[in-house]
């Protein structure tokens, strides 16, 4: 049982927008920056999101980050096969004091 | 290149220890807070510990409080986790993971991983 909440998964076509939830509460997503990671089948988790919105140097414009209240939305555009991956939500828990994530939702390109 | 380098996984009986390290390269190791995380067969990302900078503070998850201890060696640019007590359900693939210094409460940098399996 995940601390934050996130759909199993998500599918669209190919060339299309997908967005992928991520529920929390006050002592998480309400009062701390959100983090977004990309893991390839096989591969570790690599950063896609900082502080709620922000894209590390090489992540392209496709992918976005969005945060309200007690909840962060993961945004991908112009889908493409390679976007085929498991993607968590993180972020501080103050009450926890620990990093908590997402239970991950996969994507699947159509 | 940055990067971190995990090893010390293996095959491990219920009950035993295991330690493991991090040896990172390619950025100044001393001045980042670390983190493990790891990952059962098929599963999500559970986060494990969190080590600061100096060492002088620690926080570990619930699941392993007690069993497993942090620790890092700045001289040396690694990472540790000792496990005792392991348990079948600790069989997983353990990542180190960098505290961005640019960034609030992200991981920035992770290793490739190293897998412990716990079974008799």
């Amino acid at each position: 049982q995940s601390v934050l909440t996130q759909p199993p998964s998500v599918s669209a076509a190919a060339g299309q927008k997908v967005t992928i939830s991520c529920s929390g509460s006050s002592s998480n997503i309400g009062n701390n920056y959100v983090s977004w990671y990309q893991q390839l089948p096989g591969m570790a988790p690599k950063l896609l999101i900082y502080d709620n919105n922000k894209r590390p140097s090489g992540i392209p414009d496709r992918f976005s980050g969005s945060k309200s209240g007690t909840s962060a939305t993961l945004g991908i555009t112009g889908l493409q096969t390679g976007d085929e991956a498991d993607y968590y939500c993180g972020t501080w828990d103050r009450s926890l004091s620990a990093v908590v994530f997402g239970g991950g939702t996969q994507l699947t390109v159509l | 290149e940055v990067q971190l380098v995990e090893s010390g996984g293996g095959l491990v009986q219920p009950g035993g220890s295991l330690r493991l390290s991090c040896t990172a390269s390619g950025f100044a190791f001393i001045s980042y807070e670390m983190n493990w995380v790891r990952q059962a067969p098929g599963k999500g990302l559970e986060w494990l510990s969190y080590i600061s900078s100096s060492a002088g503070a620690i926080f570990y998850a619930d699941s392993v409080k007690g069993r497993f201890t942090i620790s890092r060696d700045n001289a040396k640019s690694s990472l540790f986790l000792q496990m005792n007590s392991l348990r079948a359900e600790d069989t997983a693939l353990y990542y180190c993971a960098r505290y961005s210094d640019y960034a609030e409460d992200a991981l920035d940098l992770w290793g490739q991983g190293t897998l412990v399996t716990v079974s008799s």
